[in-house]
């Protein structure tokens, strides 16, 4: 494909409110990562899914987070009961998992505001 | 605990100025250290490694292990280098990767 897919690219939603976002690695990327991008923050880790093991999901900031992958590829990061604190750009990275050639592609983002 | 810092929120130098970007990282083992950069409406994208001891649009960095260090530097820096830019390490014993605040670079004209 044309590269990590990431949708929407935008999403204003309301506190309390639940919120789903979609990420589409390169095809044949067995490693997939969740990041949260804020201003000052930096980069925070999220979680983390490589083929078939369990996900590390010691990034996520509260049990309002999850993520899924399905079928080794496409992955969903789900808020629950959005707070403001919650808004960020959440990046999505896939990589081939191979760590001789590891190089993490990104997505474009999804800019969440939450009012 | 593995933590990677950049003290520099925003750099700002002139053009053709030499430009050097602070990393620092703290991690028992054997790291790999990486530099990832974020042009204006473009993904972040790696910029270089350092098992690959490349340098990449002029920039290098070394990693010094004695003072846990990956500093990027430019002799002489370009206005199309202004971005955001990420210091990153993974550990030998696991896959994620860890980013630091990032570091704004101005290159101006």
């Amino acid at each position: 494909g044309a590269g990590v897919s990431q949708s929407p690219s935008n999403k204003v939603t309301e506190k309390g409110k639940d919120v789903e976002l979609r990420c589409d690695p390169i095809s044949g990327h067995t490693a997939l990562y969740w990041y949260r991008q804020s201003l000052g923050q930096g980069l925070e880790f999220l979680i983390y899914f490589q083929g078939n093991s369990a996900p590390d999901k010691s990034g996520l900031p509260s049990d309002r987070f999850s993520a899924e992958r399905t079928g080794g590829s496409v992955s969903t990061l789900t808020i629950q009961r959005t707070q403001q604190e919650d808004s960020a750009v959440y990046l999505c990275a896939s990589s081939f998992g191979d760590r001789l050639n590891e190089k993490l592609f990104f997505g474009s983002g999804t800019q969440l505001s939450v009012l | 605990a593995q933590r990677v810092t950049q003290p520099e929120k925003l750099l700002s130098v002139f053009k053709g100025a030499p430009v050097e970007l602070k990393c620092n990282y703290s991690y028992s083992g054997s790291p790999e250290l990486f530099w990832y950069v974020q042009y204006s409406r473009q993904r972040l994208q790696l910029l270089l490694r350092h098992i690959s001891r490349e340098s990449i649009k002029g920039f290098t960095a070394d990693l010094n292990k004695g003072e846990t260090s990956f500093h990027l530097k430019k002799p002489f820096a370009q206005e199309e280098d202004s971005a955001m830019y990420y210091c990153a390490l993974r550990g030998s014993f696991f896959n994620k990767f860890y980013f630091g605040s990032g570091t704004k670079l101005n290159v101006k004209p």
